[in-house]
């Protein structure tokens, strides 16, 4: 069956730009995460869904990440006025028994910001 | 604050040797630890998920271990191959956090 898909799979953009990254789960899964891979910091945790509810925002380097999710299941995130330091590799998984299922992830959007 | 620890960081062995890759958190608290595989440029794939009650999961030439009140979990592969060449990651799910927490890997060579 389908997995995670992302999109874009690469997005080049300059510094100050918004960009906006898309999460398609697996189909019937209800929890959705976010999360960061980057050279120097590894992978972090940025944000959970259950449903189209996010609990705790508190993952997100800062104000200028957004990200929502409608009909419980497409997921965007959103860099408001990218930086440098934004460039990475931003994951999406998603889970189909919620916080301490198995987790699945999608392929990755490349971000660089230049 | 969750930390996990990989070693060794980097691992390169000729095929056919078995090999252990160790993982070790500092909160016992956990509900679940999950290893992955990440090949150059892709996602992760999910090898093995252990249950906070468990002691280990088996799937094929894999097997993972986990002993709470230590802080440690093992990946033992079995005759290994060029193919497992990836690199691994683990992965813990503590009540206080809604994501997983990573190590930082280790990247497995295997020399045919």
């Amino acid at each position: 069956g389908a997995g995670v898909s992302q999109s874009p799979s690469n997005k080049v953009t300059e510094k100050g730009k918004d960009v906006e990254l898309r999460c398609d789960p697996i189909s019937g899964h209800t929890a959705l995460y976010w999360y960061r891979q980057s050279l120097g910091q590894g992978l972090e945790f940025l944000i959970y869904f259950q449903g189209n509810s996010a609990p705790d925002k508190s993952g997100l380097p800062s104000d200028r990440f957004s990200a929502e999710r409608t009909g419980g299941s497409v997921s965007t995130l959103t860099i408001q006025r990218t930086q440098q330091e934004d460039s990475a590799v931003y994951l999406c998984a998603s889970s189909l028994l919620g916080l301490n299922g198995v987790q699945y992830f999608g392929p990755g959007t490349r971000l660089t910001v230049t | 604050k969750q930390e996990v620890t990989q070693i060794p960081a980097a691992l390169s062995v000729p095929e056919g040797e078995n090999l252990v890759l160790n993982c070790s958190f500092t909160d016992s608290a956990i509900y679940n630890l999950q290893w992955f595989r990440q090949d150059p440029g892709k996602g992760l794939t999910s090898l093995l998920l252990i249950q906070s009650s468990q002691r280990e999961q088996t799937s094929g030439r894999l097997n993972a271990s986990l002993d709470k009140s230590s802080g440690r979990s093992t990946l033992y592969i079995a005759a290994s191959q060029p193919g497992d060449s990836a690199t691994y990651l683990c992965a813990s799910k503590g009540g206080g956090a809604d994501g997983l927490t990573f190590g930082k890997g280790t990247h497995l060579i295997i020399q045919p």
